[in-house]
């Protein structure tokens, strides 16, 4: 079975902290996102990456970057927290076409 | 610009009872269409999905699906719901390669007894 692993369930955080969420998959998929989940807006893409070192923009990258040095791993980061970040954060991978996305359990990240 | 609705934001059902979550979609190619549930405090877990052929999917846990291209839509449905269903139903659309997959607001879904 594909794994999907986010490194934290849970994080507070102070504002204007920089704040790293990692993603770490087992299954060598070539691409990997990361959406945030809030009530209401359903999930809305953030950045993905379809290779290593290579990334594109999503819907809302505003506030965010990410990095992707190795294949299994893909990290989201916020420069400086802000109190409208705080949400659900949801990676996700797939290995090509015609497949289906795979999801982490998510990280509920709260900025104080 | 692709889009998802799923225009009911909270639907209760009794157990035993039918189900049927509404997704319309909105998509200038053919269509890739997907439905997710997500229990509490749990990740996106896959129920089915629709590339082509047989416009009536079957899923996981006694879900379906029918794609109507006419009415741009891909309802999720069960003959009788299990407490367990209790949770929130995404549907998705995307293109060829699930390059940008775009998420409907969900759907809650509550059972009671």
């Amino acid at each position: 079975d594909v794994k999907v692993t986010q490194s934290s369930r849970y994080l507070v955080k102070r504002t204007g902290e920089k704040v790293f969420l990692e993603c770490v998959q087992d299954m060598d998929h070539e691409n990997m996102f990361w959406y945030r989940q809030d009530p209401g807006l359903g999930l809305r893409l953030i950045y993905f990456s379809y290779d290593v070192k290579m990334k594109e923009k999503g819907d809302i990258p505003e506030g965010y970057s990410v990095s992707r040095e190795k294949k299994e791993r893909f990290s989201l980061i916020l420069e400086s927290a802000s109190t409208n970040q705080t949400s659900m954060y949801l990676c996700a991978t797939l290995s090509g076409v015609n497949t289906e996305a795979f999801f982490g359990q998510g990280t509920r990240l709260t900025v104080v | 610009a692709q889009s998802v609705t799923q225009p009911d934001i909270h639907i209760t059902v009794s157990e035993g009872a039918s189900l049927e979550l509404r997704c319309n979609y909105s998509y200038g190619a053919t269509p890739y269409l997907f439905w997710y549930v997500q229990s509490p405090g749990q990740g996106l877990q896959l129920l089915l999905k629709y590339f082509s052929g047989d416009t009536l999917v079957q899923g996981i846990k006694g879900f379906e699906a029918e794609f109507k291209r006419s009415q741009s839509s891909f309802n999720l449905r069960k003959p009788s719901v299990h407490w367990s269903d209790a949770a929130e139903y995404f549907c998705a659309v995307g293109p060829f390669g699930n390059e940008k997959l775009t998420f409907g607001t969900g759907t809650r879904l509550t059972i009671i007894p």
